[in-house]
């Protein structure tokens, strides 16, 4: 129940392109949901976040899209450039002080020129 | 914006040493903080959860006596590998609840630039 799911594990985008990745959750306690991106050899670093009272946010060219009802959450990179080439995780945990993170597997996306 | 300070970036370490790793957050008091392993081409798994003043909540599977976690104050928290071995090699990240950093909303999670330990 601790679990989120992510896919797909990796993801070749042609430059321009839109990047989509998926995750699910099964823990309907959870109610906060961000996305990390990570470079090789550095620390996650946030890119954008959701709470389920609503259904999609958008910053940039980056866009979260929620659907409570099937417990499902998913990234969207539009005009997707060389320079988004990362690993990207999706979280999910209780809104709290002390609760922890919960981690998706990770998809490593590439952005060809 | 809040910022976590780790180090030291890479450390090589022979086998049967310890090792620390210091986490500290720059410009906020940070009661809670996190510590992750994460394996290549992996995802980040929680180790402990360490809050100021108490002692640290392991996960399951993770063994206390080899992973030592210290929060002393409300900037700094250490991560002691004892006895390292090879198998102890991995990438060590920590992440502190940080204000203002939630993306929109209240609190989120500021993660620090990661430590390589290498143990020959």
């Amino acid at each position: 129940q601790q679990q989120v799911k992510q896919s797909p594990q990796s993801l070749i985008v042609q430059k321009g392109g839109i990047s989509i990745i998926n995750c699910a959750y099964e823990n309907t306690a959870f109610d906060y949901f961000p996305w990390y991106q990570q470079f090789p050899g550095k620390g996650p670093a946030l890119l954008i976040a959701i709470r389920p009272d609503v259904s999609e946010k958008k910053e940039g060219r980056f866009t979260i899209s929620f659907n409570k009802s099937a417990k499902q959450f998913s990234l969207h990179i539009m005009d997707s450039q060389p320079g988004d080439s990362a690993t990207y995780f999706c979280a999910a945990s209780i809104y709290g002080a002390t609760n922890k993170l919960i981690f998706g597997t990770g998809t490593l996306l590439a952005v060809q020129p | 914006g809040a910022v976590v300070s780790q180090h030291p970036s890479r450390v090589i370490c022979k086998s049967g040493t310890s090792v620390k790793i210091e986490c500290r957050s720059l410009d906020f008091q940070a009661t809670t903080m996190f510590w992750y392993r994460q394996f290549p081409k992996k995802s980040l798994m929680l180790m402990a959860t360490s809050n100021e003043g108490s002692k640290a909540t392991y996960e399951q599977g993770v063994e206390k006596d080899k992973f030592l976690i210290n929060h002393a104050s409300l900037t700094l928290s250490t991560l002691t590998v004892t006895s390292a071995h090879p198998e102890d090699s991995s990438f060590y990240i920590c992440s502190a609840r940080s204000p203002g950093q939630g993306g929109g909303y209240g609190y989120g999670y500021t993660f620090g630039s990661g430590t390589r330990l290498t143990v020959v």
